[in-house]
């Protein structure tokens, strides 16, 4: 079945600093790459997705990239603010099977003002 | 407002018993999702559903059931036979398969 890594599981950055998560997976016929933000004792929001058709998504300062022959895939957030600051995971998934989703461990973010 | 509603936000088990927690979604999505959050790990599936009257097990479903009656609901019992149930219970829905999930804000359940 599928795996996914995240690296760091710990990341702290100054405000105005880019900061980067990074992901791979195992199972080459997964298609949907969701990255999801979840603050203290709420449920995850999702931020960011990538089908694995396109190779780059950005949506302001974020964005995601999509290396399917290296299997990996990374986050990327630029002008970082405190309110970034939260739990990030990557998560991997086949769509037409259900879309069951297997997720990273996730990576704390801290962004110091 | 539309979202998805967990409920209680706080549970607390005793031994051998059996709890069920809720999940309601207004979307009008057709896929559910149940997810065990443990400390510093990711989220594992439990359950997905979708379509009314149909569920299909995830990567841990043992110790679990689910029920998918109605559109809009897909309740998740953790019985006695889940040995080690602590932990943070995430409910997701999605329009279809092809769409993202979208989470509710969990549930927390404890052993007395």
């Amino acid at each position: 079945g599928e795996n996914v890594e995240q690296h760091p599981s710990t990341l702290s950055v100054q405000e105005g600093d880019s900061a980067v998560i990074k992901c791979t997976y195992s199972d080459s016929a997964s298609n949907y790459f969701p990255w999801y933000k979840q603050e203290l004792g709420k449920g995850p929001q999702l931020i960011i997705d990538i089908r694995s058709n396109v190779g780059e998504k950005k949506d302001q300062r974020i964005a995601v990239t999509l290396n399917k022959t290296a299997k990996h895939f990374s986050l990327h957030i630029t002008e970082t603010q405190p309110e970034d600051s939260a739990v990030y995971f990557c998560a991997a998934g086949l769509m037409e099977y259900g879309n069951k989703l297997v997720f990273g461990a996730g990576t704390i973010l801290r962004v110091k003002s | 407002d539309g979202g998805i509603t967990q409920s209680p936000k706080y549970l607390f088990r005793k031994e051998g018993q059996n709890v069920t927690l809720s999940c309601e979604q207004n979307l009008n999505h057709d896929a559910m999702y149940w997810y065990r959050q443990d400390p510093g790990q990711g989220l594992r599936l439990i359950y997905y559903s979708q379509i009314v009257n149909d569920f299909q097990k995830g990567d841990i479903a043992e110790g679990y059931s689910v029920s998918r009656e109605k559109k809009e609901s897909f309740p998740l019992t953790v019985t006695s036979a889940q040995k080690n149930p602590t932990a943070f219970y995430l409910c997701a829905s999605s329009m279809d398969r092809f769409k993202p999930q979208h989470f509710g804000d969990g549930t927390r359940l404890s052993i007395l």
